[in-house]
């Protein structure tokens, strides 16, 4: 059964530092989105991407985030300038064009740390 | 104000007992979909159920149904005959926006704050 991907499960990294979070969807798909949950919270929409440009984005999705699809399978989110409060687990999702729900397919997650 | 609200959270059940997971929303979007997700404590979220705002019947997946009652505004989870690998945190998410099976294909999914089930054998 095809699944999201994420890559890599778990990055640490200092305050202040970039990340980038990469994500293959599912191949037919072509919306794509992340999330992200700080421990023990909800998850919370941070910005969709379909034909190659952004959809939607929350108040979250500020200046210092960037979403990129630099080739026909990675979707990737990066942080410009990490800050503690961006610890959390970060979702890349993906849904399709057609079917009977379009429920979104969630990746593994990758769990963010910023020291 | 709170698109989703789950106001249980946590919940117990016995093992083979049904239970009920409680969701409201609130929304004036005609269009929308509610979602229901687990996340067992491995952290992946698995898709379980959903219910179009049109749809006229209350959705079922295997031991999954919905009690969607669109007056109150509604969708509560019934996992029948719960099982041990039931024992998850379980979320409730709504998808807004125009479209003849309820929200757009490609809206963003808003979140309930999650419900623990522990099933307790």
């Amino acid at each position: 059964e095809p699944e999201v991907t994420q890559t890599p499960s778990h990055q640490v990294t200092q305050m202040g530092q970039e990340v980038i979070l990469r994500c293959v969807p599912i191949s037919n798909h072509l919306y794509f989105y992340w999330y992200r949950q700080i421990l023990g919270q909800k998850v919370e929409f941070l910005v969709s991407f379909y034909n190659n440009e952004i959809s939607e984005k929350s108040e979250i999705f500020d200046d210092q985030f960037s979403v990129e699809r630099p080739d026909g399978s990675n979707f990737t989110l990066k942080i410009r300038s990490t800050k503690l409060e961006d610890s959390a687990m970060y979702f890349c999702a993906s849904s399709a064009t057609s079917g009977r729900y379009n429920e979104q397919f969630f990746g593994p997650g990758t769990r963010l740390t910023v020291l | 104000a709170q698109k989703i609200t789950q106001t249980q959270p946590g919940m117990f059940v016995q093992e083979k007992e049904a239970v009920t997971l409680d969701c409201t929303y609130d929304t004036s979007d005609p269009s929308y979909g509610l979602f229901w997700y687990k996340q067992p404590s491995s952290g992946e979220m698995i898709f379980l159920i959903y219910q179009g705002s049109y749809d006229q019947q209350n959705a079922t997946e295997g031991r999954y149904s919905l009690n969607f009652q669109k007056a109150r505004k509604s969708a509560n989870l019934v996992i029948s005959a719960s099982q041990l690998g039931d024992s998850a945190m379980y979320f409730c998410a709504m998808r807004e926006g125009r479209g003849g099976t309820g929200g757009t294909s490609y809206g963003k999914l808003t979140f309930g704050q999650g419900t623990i089930l522990t099933v307790h054998p």
